[in-house]
């Protein structure tokens, strides 16, 4: 059974402040994706990395897909409150299903 | 936006009640997929389908039928309703490719089993 862990599950920051999310696996995906999810909505996707050791950058956000392709890293630099949101890495295979880490909770508080 | 449209949105029943969920997409995604959402456990796989009357079992499958009789529609079915089917349930459809399955996602649907 595949499993992503993801880390921290909760994050309560000030604004400007630098974060660091973590998803990790033993398994080898073909793609990861990172979502945010806001109250109420479904998620919504931020980026697809599906290349070992790629790193796209969105704006303040920076992903990182790992060498070996089992884990991935969301960074945002100097957060601010509109960043707030349930943050989802999922793990994708050539099966059509995708893997959903926990989720972690970001609150960056003005 | 991928035009996905889930109804209910929100629905309260009773335990053993039979309740179905609706999914319909507009942009002819081949793949669609059902998702609960619960604390402590991010997004778990219900069932998918890969087309046409062609479905398979997620992670957490018990208690739950789908059928996908049209390309743009997708249906949830608890055949008895439990307390523990009590999730947000949410429908997505993507398009999967070598190693690329960016998904999209509907608004979900609050289900409340009493």
């Amino acid at each position: 059974t595949q499993l992503l862990k993801q880390s921290p599950q909760f994050l309560s920051i000030q604004e400007g402040e630098n974060l660091t999310v973590y998803c990790n696996s033993s398994s080898v995906f073909s793609s990861l994706q990172w979502y945010r999810q806001e109250p109420g909505e479904g998620p919504v996707l931020l980026v697809t990395v599906v290349t070992g050791g790629e790193v796209k950058k969105l704006k303040r956000l920076t992903f990182q897909f790992g060498d070996a392709r089992k884990d991935s890293s969301l960074h945002i630099t100097a957060a601010q409150p509109g960043d707030t949101g349930l943050y989802l890495c999922a793990g994708g295979s050539n099966t059509g299903k995708l893997i959903f880490g926990q989720g972690t909770t970001l609150q960056v508080k003005p | 936006d991928a035009g996905i449209t889930q109804s209910p949105r929100h629905k309260v029943t009773e335990t053993g009640t039979p309740v179905t969920l609706r999914c319909h997409q507009t942009e002819n995604h081949r793949y669609m997929y059902w998702y609960r959402q619960d604390p402590g456990h991010g997004l778990r796989l219900i069932h998918y389908s890969y087309g046409v009357k062609d479905t398979d079992k997620g992670e957490v499958s018990d208690g739950y039928s789908v059928s996908r009789s049209k390309t743009e529609d997708f249906l949830l079915t608890l055949e008895s309703a439990t307390s523990s089917q009590t999730s947000v349930y949410f429908c997505a459809a993507g398009v999967v490719g070598e190693g690329n399955q960016p998904q999209h996602f509907g608004d979900g649907t609050r289900l409340s089993i009493l």
